[in-house]
């Protein structure tokens, strides 16, 4: 299993500015994920971060809104940057413990719910 | 693109009934993974599916993927207070990298 952390837990934010959250798990691991998941609602995934390449995107999120930093095997950061109300949700990282053809679980972090005025 | 259906959206049911939740595809899964999240925590990975028509349970859970490996659920037996939350059915449908796409949720309150 991994145990993961989030920084900050929550913040409230003005719009235009941006926010970097911070995830750190206490084992090295090669896939990290970020999601995003409005209250009550499902989880969307926004970008894969491999250590040691370019993160992956999904449709509808772009590296200029949400540039993502993955420096190491331990810890990777996601900037929500010129932040909108629209920009308001929980955001989750996970981690998979599994390489290769091995399909393994995602162990998730507690979160880090932003608001944006 | 890749969806994945998730009904009820919400069940109420009496602490000792039984909950099933539903998974259903218009494409073949790769495989499905289930997760439970409590209210105001983060998703719990409870089982993973590969094999078309595999079953395993988890003392009451009993997890089912069909043959066609197009829909899979989750039932639970003799609900207790203690299975409150959101049951999220995904397909890992980037194989080796891990991607998941996640279902709506099946939103579970046990009145006691």
């Amino acid at each position: 299993s991994a145990v993961i952390s989030q920084k900050p837990s929550r913040d409230i934010c003005q719009r235009g500015t941006s926010l970097t959250i911070q995830c750190q798990v206490d084992s090295q691991v090669t896939m990290m994920f970020w999601y995003r998941q409005q209250p009550g609602q499902s989880l969307t995934l926004i970008a894969t971060a491999n250590q040691g390449s370019e993160a992956t995107y999904e449709s509808g999120f772009v590296i200029d809104k949400f540039p993502i930093s993955r420096p190491n095997l331990t810890f990777s950061t996601l900037t929500v940057s010129n932040m909108s109300p629209e920009d308001s949700s929980i955001y989750l990282c996970s981690v998979s413990l599994g390489t290769g053809t091995r399909l393994r679980e995602q162990y998730f972090g507690p979160g880090t719910r932003l608001t944006v005025t | 693109g890749q969806q994945v259906m998730q009904i009820p959206q919400y069940q109420h049911v009496q602490e000792g009934e039984d909950f099933t939740t539903y998974c259903n595809s218009s494409t073949t899964l790769s495989n499905i993974q289930w997760y439970k999240q409590r209210p105001g925590g983060h998703p719990v990975f409870l089982i993973q599916l590969v094999k078309s028509g595999e079953v395993k349970k988890q003392k009451r859970l009993t997890f089912q993927f069909g043959e066609a490996k197009k829909n899979s659920s989750l039932h639970i037996t003799a609900t207790q207070t203690t299975d409150v939350g959101t049951y999220f059915c995904a397909d890992n449908y980037g194989g080796s990298q891990g991607n998941l796409i996640f279902g709506k949720g099946t939103k579970l309150s046990v009145k006691p």
